[in-house]
This record gives structure tokens, C-alpha cells and sequence, in this order.
């Protein structure tokens, strides 16, 4: 079945700095590829998604990749603010089409 | 306002005793699903439903029922909960039968089985 592999699992950064996760998927079939942010206590919230037939995606300071040759796509967060600190997990969408995967989540600290 | 609620959103009880976590969304979405949250896991997925009366497992079903009576209705039942069963939980919907669509979020039922 499809697998997600997510890296870091934690990262900090200074308030400014741009943050970086990645994210590979096993199903070369996979066409839709989520990020949620999970603050603590909270719910898992969507905060980006790309599609397959896209390479990039932008919103704001939030932008995702997806390379689909290397079966990898990334988030990418700039001029990080201390409200940004969160979980954030990747998922991609299961071979079947029934189910997002998702990875085991990354745990971002910003520091002013 | 959209949304999907979970009831209880606390509970702690003991092994063997029956117990139903409740999920509806009033969004009208076809697709339905049930996760748990352990820490270093990440989100697994329990049960889903593509539509009313259309339930299949997910990855970590064992232990766990589900019923789709209704569309906005998706209930988490454990027969005879045990301590590995202690976790966080939680129900999503998206708008249709493929979930290559936004998944929303209850905010989350914390089970504790003792």
C-alpha cells in the first residue's frame, strides 16, 4: 500500500528564516497531496493542497512542490512568525482513492 | 456554519465497557472517515465511508465498528474497549466519494480505557 515518509520530524527556526519539509510517497498513482497544521490541543487544519497536474502552488508565505519523477513533494514556509509553530503533516492520496496517508508529522518552533 | 462535531470530546472509562463516539457534519458530504492519532504514528485511519449504507476498513480497523445510516451521521462504536484503544480520535469529511478532495476536521475525542 502507499507509504509517506516525512522529514524532518523536527525543525526550528529563528522568526524570518524560511522552513522547509519534505515529504516522499511510494504510489506513483497518488494525484493529491495535502498539508494539515496541527496546533496543540487542536484539530488537524488544511492549510495547502496540489494536485498532479500542477508543480507548484503558492499562498502567501505557504508554498508547496511536487516533483512527481522523485515521487516527492515539500512545504515550504517563509518569513516564519511564532504563530507558525505547529505539527504539520503531510498525506498522500492512496493507491485505491479511498484514503489519505499520512506521515508521521513534523514539529516546527519558531523562535523570536 | 460548516462544521464537523464529535461528542464526547473526553472520556475515560474501563475495559470491556461498550462505548460510541459520535461524529456528524452538516455539509453534506459524501465521504466520511474515522482516525486515530498516536504520538510518533501520526494519523492512521480507522474507517471510512463513501456514502450512506458504503463502509470499508482502513489501516487499523481491529477492535472497531462503524454504521453509516445516515450521510451526516458516522459513529465510531467499540465493543469491548481495551488499553490499547487509548488514543485520540478523529472523524473528517470531504465533499465527495473520492477523497482526492479537502478533508475536514472534528476537534477531536480524546479516549482514555483504563
Amino acid at each position: 500500500g502507499e507509504n509517506v515518509e516525512q522529514h524532518p520530524s523536527t525543525l526550528s527556526v529563528q522568526e524570518g528564516d524560511s522552513a522547509v519539509i519534505k515529504c516522499t510517497y511510494s504510489d506513483s498513482a497518488s494525484n493529491y497531496f495535502p498539508w494539515y497544521k496541527q496546533e496543540l490541543g487542536k484539530r488537524p487544519q488544511l492549510i495547502i493542497d496540489i494536485r498532479s497536474n500542477v508543480g507548484e502552488k503558492k499562498d502567501q508565505r505557504i508554498a508547496v512542490t511536487l516533483n512527481k519523477t522523485a515521487k516527492h513533494f515539500s512545504l515550504h514556509i517563509t518569513e516564519t512568525q511564532p504563530e507558525d509553530s505547529a505539527v504539520y503533516f503531510c498525506a498522500a492520496l492512496s493507491q485505491a482513492g479511498t484514503a489519505l496517508i499520512f506521515g508521521k508529522g513534523t514539529t516546527l518552533s519558531v523562535s523570536s | 456554519e460548516a462544521q464537523v462535531t464529535q461528542n464526547p470530546r473526553y472520556l475515560i472509562t474501563v475495559t470491556g465497557k461498550k462505548l460510541t463516539v459520535t461524529c456528524s457534519q452538516n455539509m453534506n458530504h459524501e465521504y466520511m472517515s474515522w482516525y486515530r492519532q498516536d504520538p510518533g504514528l501520526g494519523l492512521r485511519q480507522i474507517y471510512y465511508s463513501m456514502n450512506v449504507e458504503v463502509t470499508d476498513k482502513g489501516d487499523v480497523p481491529e477492535g472497531y465498528k462503524v454504521s453509516r445510516k445516515e450521510k451526516r451521521n458516522f459513529p465510531l462504536i467499540l465493543e469491548s474497549p481495551s488499553p490499547n484503544q487509548t488514543s485520540l480520535y478523529f472523524c473528517a469529511s470531504s465533499l465527495s466519494g473520492q477523497s482526492n478532495q479537502p478533508q475536514h476536521f472534528g476537534d477531536g475525542t480524546r479516549l482514555s480505557i483504563l
